[in-house]
């Protein structure tokens, strides 16, 4: 099993381009998330999705939208990307999004907006 | 006041000693609590999650948790240089919403 994968792995933008970052996971579990990551920051939630067909806002969706595509797959896409999305996005899976749930995380994109 | 606040360090720690990692939370409802070691450049790894008062113990691991007084720790015995990393707390529950909220870590150095 891969567990989550996510592409690219590294992404340079200008100011104003659009890109959508990809996620998968083959761990069958029903909840996704996206999450950036700022030094000092520790990890912020942009959007999850806690069951397929679902989508629900995190703590900074601003400048971001999500397609959980299918079971398995939860995209998220930076319509005109600024330079203060310059980060490190994580996407991350859970079986369900209740209590009890650990988070199983991607390797990481490491996005440049100049 | 941060939901979930970490000191972030650096924690210098001789080898072989114990390391001391601590993280204290706003919402005296929240449920469950986690710990996820990241080393420099990679993802976070979950270490240990725990949902009671008290201690729970795996290893050279052991999380403590005292809703009283809205702190969980974590301690490691016999610190090896490979535990050199940044240790994100993350709390699920707060003011009833089932997301994890993360702490900003706290970077630990062990020293051979």
């Amino acid at each position: 099993n891969a567990g989550v994968t996510q592409t690219p792995k590294f992404q340079v933008l200008k100011t104003g381009q659009s890109m959508t970052l990809q996620c998968a996971q083959d761990m069958n579990h029903n909840s996704m998330y996206w999450y950036r990551q700022d030094p000092g920051m520790g990890l912020r939630l942009i959007y999850y999705s806690a069951s397929e067909g679902t989508t629900d806002k995190g703590e900074v969706p601003n400048g971001y939208n999500v397609s959980r595509l299918n079971k398995r797959e939860f995209s998220l896409r930076l319509e005109s990307a600024a330079p203060s999305q310059t980060s490190v996005y994580f996407c991350a899976s859970s079986w369900a999004s209740g209590p009890g749930y650990e988070q199983y995380f991607g390797p990481g994109t490491r996005l440049t907006v100049t | 006041q941060k939901e979930v606040e970490q000191n972030s360090g650096p924690l210098s720690v001789p080898e072989g000693a114990i390391a001391s990692l601590n993280c204290t939370y706003s919402d005296r409802g929240s449920q469950s609590f986690f710990w996820y070691r990241q080393y420099s450049g990679k993802s976070p790894e979950l270490i240990m999650f725990i949902y009671s008062n008290g201690d729970k113990e795996d290893g050279r691991f052991t999380a403590q948790l005292n809703k009283a007084s809205q702190y969980v720790s974590l301690l490691i015995r016999d610190s090896q240089p490979s535990d050199s990393a940044t240790y994100l707390c993350a709390v699920k529950g707060i003011q009833g919403a089932q997301k994890l909220v993360f702490g900003q870590g706290t970077r630990l150095t062990i020293n051979p």
